[in-house]
């Protein structure tokens, strides 16, 4: 049962128009969401948050918003730079504060030049 | 910090043999996860501990998975035996009470 979901397998993106990546949860309980982003033979690494008490969160050219009522959430990046291509995992925090981390299947974003 | 290591990298390993990755987490990290990417399912949850102590095994696909977690600075996933269905990218990641998680660069494995 994916309980993290994101439907995108990819998406390509010319160099400075914006990327949209989407997700989708079902658990109504999860309380803080998490993006992170995966170079090639790299680990991922942490992007940007969102706690379940906000619906927008800024950082930089990064941007999430979060819609509880559709149990959603995208990721802007804007402008997109070729240095954005990567694969790019949403996360949600499992309920109970119990410090797991439920991940969807990665969306792979190639900006191209 | 050196962040999280993982060893190896890269593992080539015969069906049927036994295969031990390892993980040093970032020192007074108190949560360790070891997850595995596929194409299918992204990155999912095998196991974790808290303060050495399993706490959720419930992602261990087959009793063929074991973990363990001796020390605050070590932890071991074995797959004994191993079968060409594990083939996969196998992070290991550690992080404070409540906070993002720092990740390991992986090992891929690969059973043929």
């Amino acid at each position: 049962d994916q309980q993290v979901k994101q439907n995108s397998p990819s998406l390509s993106v010319q160099e400075g128009r914006i990327s949209i990546l989407n997700c989708d949860y079902t658990n109504s309980m999860f309380d803080y969401f998490l993006w992170y982003k995966k170079y090639p033979a790299e680990g991922p690494t942490f992007l940007i948050s969102i706690s379940s008490i906000k619906d927008k969160n800024e950082d930089g050219r990064f941007t999430v918003f979060l819609n509880k009522s559709a149990k959603h959430l995208s990721l802007h990046i804007v402008p997109s730079q070729p240095g954005d291509s990567a694969v790019y995992f949403c996360a949600a925090s499992a309920p109970g504060n119990t410090g797991k981390l439920i991940f969807g299947q990665g969306t792979t974003l190639q900006v191209k030049p | 910090d050196a962040g999280v290591i993982q060893s190896p990298r890269h593992e080539v390993t015969e069906m049927g043999q036994e295969v031990t990755l390892r993980c040093k987490p970032i020192s007074g990290h108190d949560y360790l996860f070891w997850y595995r990417q596929t194409m299918m399912r992204g990155l999912e949850l095998l196991i974790y501990f808290n303060n050495n102590v399993p706490i959720d095994d419930s992602g261990m696909p087959e009793d063929r998975f074991s973990a363990k977690m001796p020390n605050a600075s070590f932890s071991t996933l074995k797959i004994q035996p191993s079968e060409p269905r594990d083939s996969a990218v196998y992070f290991c990641a550690s992080s404070l009470a409540w906070g993002g998680y720092t990740f390991g660069s992986g090992t891929r494995l690969t059973v043929v």
